[in-house]
């Protein structure tokens, strides 16, 4: 059965600074999503990673994957407030329904 | 503008009342989903249909349903025997036949019981 842990769950950090957000996911899995959620707001689809050693960047976030370790990681480069939110990574089933398996968020405030 | 819709935004429920949250998309995606979302917890997913006229539970499925007519609808009712529906709902839309099946979220409907 595939879980998915976010680590850290809450995440404080100043501005200009840098940091890694990690997802572990336990058994094997063909793809792994980022999602971002704003308080109170839906969500929104920043990254799918597709196969290992897979690289995604988009402004000062960056993903990559590493399905040998069952690791992927979201990683922010020199903060701004306006990346103040609740970050979600989730993982696809391999059984017969590819449904995801989300995990528990991290949320990241960033200081001025 | 391509996207999802769920109405109404927020909703109260008294014990024992049956109500339903509506999701409509217009991105002729096959498959939709419906998720629960608890404070400080990631998405369960409680109903998911891939075709219209079919659906499968998820892994929260028990004391709701859900009805799929159209491509474009997949209404969620939360029944009575749902013992604590208290929760934000998400509806999604995704394309089946794609190489990355990237689901996209309407803008969740906040249930409360009275």
């Amino acid at each position: 059965e595939l879980k998915v842990e976010q680590n850290p769950l809450f995440l404080s950090m100043q501005e200009g600074k840098n940091y890694t957000i990690y997802c572990n996911y336990s058994t094997t899995s063909d793809r792994l999503y980022w999602y971002r959620q704003d308080p109170g707001k839906s969500l929104e689809s920043l990254f799918v990673l597709l196969s290992n050693g897979a690289v995604k960047q988009e402004g000062r976030l960056m993903a990559s994957l590493d399905t040998k370790a069952r690791l992927s990681t979201l990683h922010i480069t020199a903060a701004v407030h306006d990346l103040s939110a609740t970050y979600f990574c989730a993982g696809r089933r391999m059984d017969s329904n590819y449904q995801l398996i989300w995990g528990a968020g991290t949320k990241l405030i960033i200081k001025p | 503008d391509g996207g999802i819709t769920q109405s109404p935004k927020y909703l109260f429920r008294k014990e024992g009342q049956n109500v339903t949250l509506s999701c409509e998309q217009n991105l002729n995606h096959d498959a939709m989903y419906w998720y629960r979302q608890d404070p400080g917890q990631g998405l369960r997913l409680i109903y998911y249909s891939q075709i219209v006229n079919d659906f499968q539970k998820g892994d929260i499925a028990e004391g709701y349903s859900v009805s799929r007519e159209k491509k474009e609808s997949f209404p969620l009712t939360v029944t009575s025997a749902q013992k604590n529906p208290t929760a934000f709902y998400l509806c999604a839309s995704s394309l089946v036949e794609a190489v990355a099946d990237t689901q996209y979220f309407g803008p969740g409907t906040r249930l409360t019981v009275l």
